[in-house]
């Protein structure tokens, strides 16, 4: 089954309002998850690595005040993406490695859609 | 920096047939190698995963890998595929800070 777990799996927002993704690990406690993002028929891109306690990590060319990340329990880390535009559609999928980053599986969640109309 | 290469974009073969599918990573430093698998309308699924040790692994339906150091590469290969093998294919090395880097993907068409 399922260890990782996003909700939604799918919306549908207005542009300009806010939308927010959760990723939780099911079973397990994930001090360090990862977001991902995959435009159609492209492959997915790391966008920020979300710290249990402190700020997230935001690769290059991603707006860190767009896309506000929460990492405010051992389970659990959102991903809010602020003022949304039609651009910003795209499938959002979370990771987190069981048992620490080290030498261990990560896994992946189902995947959100969003759609920004 | 991490980077990966899939070398086939498309590949469409006929049940039965035998699969290869390239990757060719770069990295200076130790990495952990995966394969997932995205099914039509579905979220990704780990095919198999190297860690250390035997360079040959075997993962879930049927398919294995051969990790070779020296040439920085983690094919996949399946000896006979099968309709339902219809998907896409993602190599993702993992350095130890926990990110995954994707390849661009391998669409593989199985014809019935």
């Amino acid at each position: 089954g399922a260890v990782v777990s996003q909700h939604p799996s799918w919306v549908i927002c207005k542009s300009g309002t806010s939308v927010k993704i959760e990723c939780r690990s099911l079973d397990f406690q994930a001090t360090t998850m990862f977001w991902y993002r995959q435009f159609p028929k492209q492959s997915l891109m790391l966008m920020a690595t979300s710290n249990e306690g402190s700020k997230a990590t935001y690769e290059q060319g991603v707006e860190k005040d767009k896309f506000l990340i929460n990492h405010a329990s051992l389970t659990l880390s959102t991903l809010t993406v602020t003022s949304a535009h039609p651009e910003d559609s795209s499938f959002y999928i979370c990771s987190a490695a069981r048992g620490g980053i080290i030498g261990n599986t990560i896994y992946f969640g189902e995947g959100s859609w969003l759609t920004v109309v | 920096a991490q980077s990966v290469s899939q070398h086939n974009h498309h590949v469409i073969l006929s049940e039965a047939a035998s699969l290869e599918l390239g990757c060719n990573y770069s990295y200076g430093g130790t990495v952990n190698l995966f394969w997932y698998v995205q099914y039509p309308g579905q979220h990704l699924q780990l095919l198999l995963k190297y860690f250390s040790g035997d360079p040959l692994v075997k993962g879930i339906k049927g398919f294995e890998a051969e990790f070779i150091k020296s040439k920085f590469s983690f094919n996949l290969r399946k000896p006979s595929v099968q309709w339902s093998d219809t998907a896409e294919y993602f190599c993702a090395p993992n350095t130890n800070a926990g990110k995954s880097t994707f390849g661009d993907g391998t669409t593989l068409t199985v014809k019935p």
